[in-house]
């Protein structure tokens, strides 16, 4: 069935570095993929999307881009913030089963 | 506009003690409905889906059931729960052919 795998975590960086979290997905035609990320304490928020092959998802200085070929959708971000410090979670939508499938997800800590 | 409302946020019951947990959907109709599961350090796991009233799909055989009694309301039970039903809850929701789930801010349920 239709799965994603992320990288393990945690992931500690000092503020300004570079973030990649890595993801990767097995899946039946072309399903919409999503990062979502969950603030301590809190539920999940859409943090970016891409619908098809080649899209590039962004918001917040958070980049994702659908790669078809490598079945990947890798989170990056220039220079973090402390404030970024959260689980990121990768996630497909089958939309032949209606439901959203999520990776482990990748805890991230940012130091100051 | 359209809002998710789950409770209770926080609930400590004693193993063998029932379970209901309560997610409403407001602003919309016939929505698709989702519970998940985060167990502590994990990732989020499907529980059950609903895309229609009386209707649940179960992903995972378990210890809890949940019902659909109203369009806009998904109830999470449980007759006797277990130490490892300890977890954080999520509901979630999307229209019907769209996919992007929006989140409820979840419920922490320790079994004890």
């Amino acid at each position: 069935g239709d799965s994603v795998t992320q990288m393990e975590g945690p992931v500690t960086l000092s503020e300004e570095a570079f973030l990649t979290i890595n993801c990767t997905y097995t899946a039946t035609g072309y399903p919409s993929l999503f990062w979502y990320v969950q603030y301590p304490g809190e539920g999940l928020q859409l943090l970016l999307k891409a619908t098809k092959a080649d899209d590039k998802g962004s918001n917040k200085g958070f980049e994702a881009t659908y790669r078809k070929e490598t079945t990947s959708f890798h989170l990056e971000k220039g220079s973090v913030q402390v404030s970024d410090s959260a689980v990121y979670f990768c996630a497909l939508f089958s939309g032949g089963y209606n439901k959203l499938i999520f990776g482990a997800g990748t805890r991230l800590a940012v130091h100051p | 506009s359209q809002t998710i409302h789950q409770w209770p946020a926080t609930l400590v019951q004693p193993v063998g003690s029932p379970l209901s947990l309560e997610c409403t959907v407001e602003g919309t109709s016939n929505p698709n409905l989702y519970w998940y599961r985060q167990a502590a350090g994990r990732g989020l796991q499907l529980l059950f889906y609903s895309v229609g009233i009386g209707q649940i799909s179960s992903e995972v055989p378990q210890n809890l059931s949940a019902s659909r009694p109203q369009d806009r309301q998904f109830i999470l039970s449980s007759k006797k729960l277990l130490l490892s039903d300890s977890g954080f809850y999520l509901c979630a929701w999307v229209n019907s052919g769209a996919n992007v789930l929006t989140f409820g801010a979840g419920s922490r349920l320790t079994v004890l």
